[in-house]
């Protein structure tokens, strides 16, 4: 069973750019959580799909932030524009969680430096 | 209060020693409790799942569970260097509302296993 794929690996942007980031999830899992996890700090949720539909973004800042997951399979995360304090590794996870999945499985991650 | 909190950290241990972890959480409800090792640069790995009270064995880890103390723990008993990591404590709150299936995570106790 292929993981969750992400990419790119590395991003360095200068502030005020832009940058998106994409995930795969694995085949048949309908639930989707985009995490940032900041240097020696847990992973904190941005934002969670069920299908291509919305369960929580409380803590996505939307005003920088976007999020899709047009077709319920891929998804996409944007900063416009991005700012210093956004440097951190942005981890996709992904599982059946409205099936009982409790276990959540995580992409290796993109590491976003903010100059 | 932080949601979910772990003792600080780093901790060092020597090789073949018993290193013990401990994490609170703040929602009473919570019903899924998770041990996640991360080696640097990696994303995060379940190692044990808790969901009842008590003690719950798996090889040379041992998850502790305590609810009325809203107090979770990891027990690596034999440690090897190989268990030198960053190891993350995560909550599933209790089902209902938006917050069901939103994983909240620890900010991470850093563990080194010395020869």
């Amino acid at each position: 069973e292929a993981g969750v794929a992400q990419s790119p690996r590395y991003k360095i942007i200068e502030k005020r750019q832009s940058v998106a980031f994409w995930c795969n999830p694995i085949s048949g899992h309908a639930t989707l959580y985009w995490y940032q996890q900041i240097l020696g700090q847990g992973p904190k949720l941005l934002i969670q799909f069920q299908n291509n539909g919305v369960v929580d973004d409380s803590q996505l800042p939307k005003d920088r932030f976007s999020a899709e997951r047009l077709k319920g399979v891929d998804s996409t995360l944007k900063i416009q524009p991005a700012k210093l304090e956004d440097s951190a590794v942005y981890l996709c996870a992904s599982n059946n969680h409205m099936q009982g999945d409790t276990e959540a499985f995580f992409g290796q991650g993109t590491r976003l430096t903010v100059v | 209060q932080k949601e979910v909190e772990q003792n600080s950290g780093p901790l060092s241990v020597p090789e073949g020693a018993i290193a013990s972890l401990n994490c609170t959480y703040s929602d009473r409800g919570s019903q899924s409790f998770f041990w996640y090792r991360q080696y640097s640069g990696k994303s995060p790995e379940l190692i044990m799942s808790i969901y009842s009270n008590g003690d719950k064995e798996d090889g040379r880890f041992t998850a502790q569970l305590n609810k009325a103390s809203q107090y979770v723990s990891l027990l690596i008993r034999d440690s090897q260097p190989s268990d030198s990591a960053t190891y993350l404590c995560a909550v599933l709150p209790n089902a209902g509302g938006t917050s069901y299936g939103k994983l909240t995570f620890g900010q991470g106790t850093i563990l080194t296993v010395h020869p």
